[in-house]
């Protein structure tokens, strides 16, 4: 079984709507964290948590929201979904430096 | 703010043949990761380079790190189809514990 598992994989909602991507982990690891790609401009961070109590702000947090409810689960929210947030978004973990990627959630607001 | 470039961004090469690819970043960092990306799929781990002047090195890849110069190499040695993917480069943002990417070089290697 994968070591960081993304639900779902692959979604199309409408604009206005509000989703959650979810992430679960069985690496124990403390620290998760949300990044959306883009093509052409890499991983952008927008959500980072070092543990349940402790949650971030990245690089692109407009329009996102996280909840933090376990050590293994880190969910990420779009309020209102908006066409310029259809992206690739991935979650990744780790204890400390190097990072983990799950599969991924290919997400398209219409 | 830490950034973090790659060059090239695009890379064709021949079957055979060698080629480096860079990553320079702006704000002292001792540590540098980096990650493949297969076409729709996740980031795999490549390299983690820790400290100043260090080398890794897996088949036809070579990393190696400078952090007075902050520049990274990922070098291909003798370049075959199956090395055909988008490179990503990460640097640490020191005291912050998250990573800043590279926009990524996405190489093909043809016959």
């Amino acid at each position: 079984d994968a070591d960081v598992t993304q639900t779902p994989r692959n979604r199309i909602t409408k604009t206005g709507k509000r989703i959650m991507l979810e992430c679960s982990q069985t690496k124990g690891h403390d620290r998760m964290y949300w990044y959306r790609q883009d093509p052409g401009l890499g991983l952008r961070l927008i959500y980072y948590s070092f543990d349940v109590k402790d949650i971030n702000k990245g690089e692109i947090s407009d329009g996102y929201s996280v909840s933090r409810q376990a050590q293994a689960k880190f969910s990420l929210s779009l309020e209102s979904a908006i066409p310029n947030q259809t992206a690739l978004y991935f979650c990744a973990t780790s204890d400390y430096g190097e990072q983990y990627f799950g599969p991924g959630t290919r997400l398209t607001v219409t | 703010e830490l950034k973090v470039e790659q060059n090239p961004l695009f890379l064709s090469m021949q079957e055979g043949k060698n080629y480096t690819i860079y990553c320079n970043y702006s704000t002292t960092s001792d540590r540098l990761y980096w990650y493949r990306q297969d076409p729709g799929k996740s980031l795999e781990s490549l390299f983690v380079l820790l400290s100043n002047g260090a080398v890794k090195q897996e088949g036809r890849l070579m990393a190696s790190l400078d952090t007075k110069a902050r520049l990274s190499t990922l070098h291909i040695t003798a370049a075959v189809h199956d090395l055909s993917a988008t490179y990503f480069c990460a640097v640490e943002n020191s005291g912050y514990s998250t990573l800043t990417f590279g926009k990524g070089t996405m190489l093909l290697v043809s016959p």
